[in-house]
């Protein structure tokens, strides 16, 4: 069975940093496309950043393109999301997925989420 | 960006009643569409893929239809746990999700 752990979620001052981690178990890690989605307190889904099952190809949503960061070690079986620059709206549940396939975008086993809150 | 439309917002339904959930996307999308299930205090679970393909222990009473902007959502007869939100999704350009159909108990 896919099981995805994140951590890392905490409460953090505008313009601070942040690291998401991810820990993957129940499949092989390392043929797998992998993604982060955040959903706003009582909002909708946004597709933040993909990473490739080697970690060749990263891409961004524009609206954290150049502040989130993401990356993979696979002899870890783990996901990470490097968070910077983070501003009020950036405040949401973060969630690690995984791709049905080697990048086909879309999210069969998806983690429980850790929440970031970015507040004064 | 494509933007996905979802109605309606709320559906009020019975247990047993047929459920129909619409997602027009604003450009053609071809067959590129997924489709979820939230509740509350959970992750998404994936119920179907392009467009029709039931994701796996997806029950047969979840079905989905359509191509280009126009895409369904139907429960063919509703149980208990159906009740929940429902996302669309695209994959065709960047991901990108709808807002969300409430499938609320009448």
């Amino acid at each position: 069975e896919v099981h995805l752990v994140e951590s890392g979620g905490d409460l953090v001052q505008p313009g601070g940093s942040l690291r998401l981690s991810c820990s993957a178990s129940g499949f092989t890690f390392n043929i797998f496309a992998m993604h982060w989605v955040r959903q706003a307190p009582g909002k909708g889904l946004e597709h933040l950043s993909a990473i490739s099952s080697n970690g060749g190809t990263r891409h961004y949503a524009d609206s954290v393109n150049g502040r989130f960061t993401i990356s993979r070690d696979n002899s870890k079986n783990s996901l990470y999301l490097q968070l910077s620059s983070l501003r009020p709206d950036d405040t949401a549940i973060y969630y690690c997925v995984k791709d049905i396939n080697s990048g086909d975008s879309y999210f069969d086993s998806w983690g429980q989420g850790t929440l970031v809150t970015v507040s004064s | 960006e494509v933007v996905l439309t979802q109605s309606p917002a709320t559906l009020t339904l019975s247990p047993g009643e047929r459920a129909t959930l619409s997602c027009r996307a604003s450009q053609s999308i071809g067959t590129f569409l997924a489709w979820y299930q939230q509740k509350p205090g959970q992750a998404p679970r994936l119920l179907l893929y392009d467009a029709s393909k039931r994701a796996t222990g997806i029950p047969a009473r979840f079905s989905g239809s359509g191509s280009g902007t126009d895409f369904t959502l139907t429960i063919s007869s509703l149980e208990p746990p159906d009740f929940a939100v429902y996302f669309c999704q695209q994959r065709a350009n960047w991901p990108t999700f709808g807002g969300g159909t409430k499938v609320e108990i009448k």
